[in-house]
């Protein structure tokens, strides 16, 4: 498995407050992804990163900025968090995007 | 719009009764499909890659087919340790990850 943490791994912030939330890891791995799983949904995509600077949209990128200046280094930032933005966050990363992503343990966010 | 749909929702097995999972999709283009463990808490464990139609993977107790427009998941002879939430997801054209939304499977010694 790749070496993935993310931190904080638990946070609760109020409504109107900015948030990051830190993925890092240390398989040198290209392709890094932020998503966010909700009950009753699948994981979503929210953005990626297919090298150092470069970033793309996902399905769900709405209220979400990212920023990628280290191969080991995704950070995903809330401008201003609102409550449907309560939920568990995954980053993942891969060599390739043709190749499995490996997951990190989570972060828990919620907005109260 | 791509679409993967995980059936059923909720699964509880007695210890050693085997069952299946079923993953059914319907995407612009497969580039593979792949299944994850889920424990409560913890973030997505890979478990296989199937590439196309025909394929089967084996790990253990559990076994992957793939066809056309579903893949199943087979439980054989599960044990309580087997107990977690299995994720389907679809790599499409795009290379872009498309996920169902889970079954959660509970096994009573």
């Amino acid at each position: 498995d790749a070496g993935i943490t993310q931190s904080p791994r638990h946070k609760v912030t109020e409504t109107g407050t900015p948030v990051t939330l830190r993925c890092h890891q240390t398989e040198n791995h290209r392709y890094m992804y932020w998503y966010r799983q909700d009950p009753g949904h699948g994981l979503r995509l929210i953005h990626y990163s297919y090298g150092v600077k470069d970033t793309d949209k996902g399905e769900v990128s709405d209220g979400y900025s990212v920023s990628r200046s280290k191969t080991e280094d995704f950070l995903l930032t809330l401008e201003s968090a609102t409550s449907s933005q309560t939920s568990v966050y995954f980053c993942a990363t891969t060599g390739s995007p043709r190749d499995t992503q490996y997951f990190g343990p989570g972060t828990r966010l919620t907005v109260l | 719009e791509d679409q993967v749909t995980q059936s059923p929702e909720a699964l509880r097995l007695q210890e050693g009764e085997s069952s299946s999972l079923n993953c059914s999709y319907t995407v612009s283009g497969l580039r593979g499909l792949f299944w994850y463990r889920q424990d409560p808490g913890k973030g997505p464990e890979f478990l296989f890659t199937l590439y196309s139609a025909g394929e089967e993977k084996e790990k253990e107790r559990l076994k992957a087919t793939l066809t056309k427009k579903e893949s199943f998941l087979h439980i054989t002879a599960p044990k309580p340790e087997d107990s977690a939430t299995y994720l389907c997801a679809v790599l499409t054209d795009d290379y872009k990850l498309s996920f169902g939304a889970g079954t959660t499977v509970t096994v009573r010694a």
